[in-house]
């Protein structure tokens, strides 16, 4: 069964320093989606992505975030310069289409991000 | 701002037994409510999703809404061990945005 990816499971890396975290969303979805949950908080949703540009955002999405679709299969989250409160887990998710008869995601595995 | 407010638990059922877990949304205009399973340090998994009020069954699950009074329910019939997880109530309101809910954790006594 065709499953979202991600890499790296966990990443460490110090305060003020830029991240990506990457993800290969199932090949014939169309929406790509970020979220994050940090420890024992709610999942949040940061930002979806539909034809190559950002389709939705939410308030956490700020300008330390972006999106990119860089090739064919590809996902990626940068944050520009992190900071210890963006440590939390990091969902990519991939849906095939928006419509809300068929509005269902698929998660992928999670990366941690550890900011020091 | 939506919301989706779930009891954050424990709820301990003893093996075999029916766990009831209850979620409520904010907004009258959420039109797709999930649940999803969440095990400790892993991404969530989807289990059933309801767009209509009433009943829907899927196996050992079920799913209620009833848009009247913003309210959505999962049902798990002859609970096992392996269904010991945080549950997770969502919404979406027709755009891509899902909104979660903190999570029922359910333990279930073999």
């Amino acid at each position: 069964e065709p499953e979202v990816t991600q890499t790296p499971s966990h990443q460490v890396t110090q305060m003020g320093q830029e991240v990506i975290l990457r993800c290969v969303p199932i090949s014939n979805h169309l929406y790509f989606y970020w979220y994050r949950q940090i420890l024992g908080q709610k999942v949040e949703f940061l930002v979806s992505f539909y034809n190559n540009e950002i389709s939705e955002k939410s308030e956490i999405f700020d300008d330390q975030f972006s999106v990119e679709r860089p090739d064919g299969s590809n996902f990626t989250l940068k944050i520009r310069s992190t900071k210890l409160e963006d440590s939390a887990m990091y969902f990519c998710a991939s849906s095939p289409q928006g419509e809300v008869t068929a509005d269902t995601q698929y998660f992928g595995p999670g990366t941690r991000l550890t900011v020091l | 701002q939506k919301e989706v407010e779930q009891n954050s638990g424990p709820l301990s059922v003893p093996e075999g037994a029916i766990a009831s877990l209850n979620c409520t949304y904010s907004d009258r205009g959420s039109q797709s409510f999930f649940w999803y399973r969440q095990y400790s340090g892993k991404s969530p998994e989807l289990i059933m999703f309801i767009y209509s009020n009433g009943d829907k069954e899927d196996g050992r699950f079920t799913a209620q809404l009833n848009k009247a009074s913003q309210y959505v329910s999962l049902l798990i019939r002859d609970s096992q061990p392996s269904d010991s997880a945080t549950y997770l109530c969502a919404e979406s309101g027709g755009y891509q945005k899902v909104t979660f809910g903190i999570g029922t954790k359910l333990q279930v006594i073999p």
